[in-house]
């Protein structure tokens, strides 16, 4: 069972580069979400879908970019990468309820 | 939106400690509620969940009571061991998105 699969695992960027993390879920769920994990500030939400096409901010969308295209597919742009964005990025999907985690992408901007 | 607040460690406890993670939320209508835990350099997985008032989840020797006169969700377990050294989140989940705190840090210590 696949899960949810994000890709890729670790990124290096330069400061103003252009990157898209991808989140594939295998479970027919209709709700996806990016999250954002940084020390001392726990887990902070990006951007989240309710369902194919569709798509909203959440706390802390700013700089980041977001499509729903196909229903098991869930992308995180970043158009021009700055420093403030190196960190730890988590895909979650849902039906109702409980939320099931990717195994993380850490990405990193010099 | 739903709002949580945890203490946020760490907690350090020696192996078959009592250990409680206090929680309180704020949310409107009746929230489900959840605990997940992330293991070290992994994503976040559930824990236990209670839909309803006065329903206790438990999972793994952990337990937590829905309280809704008090708006609490405290995590407890009768004795820990080395391997439950992990982060914490506690969540309340009213609707689409689902908003993490910061967790709680414990390491139990041999």
């Amino acid at each position: 069972n696949a899960g949810v699969t994000q890709t890729p695992k670790f990124r290096v960027l330069k400061t103003g580069q252009s990157m898209t993390l991808l989140c594939a879920q295998d479970m027919n769920h209709e709700y996806m979400y990016w999250y954002r994990q940084d020390p001392g500030m726990g887990l902070r939400l990006i951007h989240y879908s309710v369902g194919e096409g569709t798509t909203a901010k959440g706390e802390v969308p700013d700089g980041y970019n977001v499509s729903r295209l196909k229903k098991q597919n869930f992308l995180l742009g970043l158009e021009s990468a700055a420093p403030s964005q190196t960190s730890v990025y988590f895909c979650a999907s849902a039906n109702t309820g409980e939320l099931f985690f990717g195994e993380g992408s850490r990405l990193t901007v010099l | 939106g739903d709002s949580v607040t945890q203490m946020e460690g760490p907690v350090t406890l020696s192996e078959e400690a009592f250990l409680t993670i206090n929680c309180t939320y704020t949310a409107t209508g009746y929230p489900s509620l959840f605990w997940y835990v992330q293991y070290p350099g992994e994503g976040l997985q559930l824990l236990l969940k209670a839909t309803k008032a006065d329903d206790k989840g438990s999972n793994k020797g952990f337990e937590a009571t829905y309280r809704k006169e008090t708006t609490s969700f405290h995590l407890e377990k009768g004795s820990v061991q080395v391997s439950d050294s992990a982060v914490y989140f506690c969540a309340p989940n009213s609707g689409y998105a689902l908003n993490f705190g910061k967790g709680t840090s414990l390491l139990v210590t041999p």
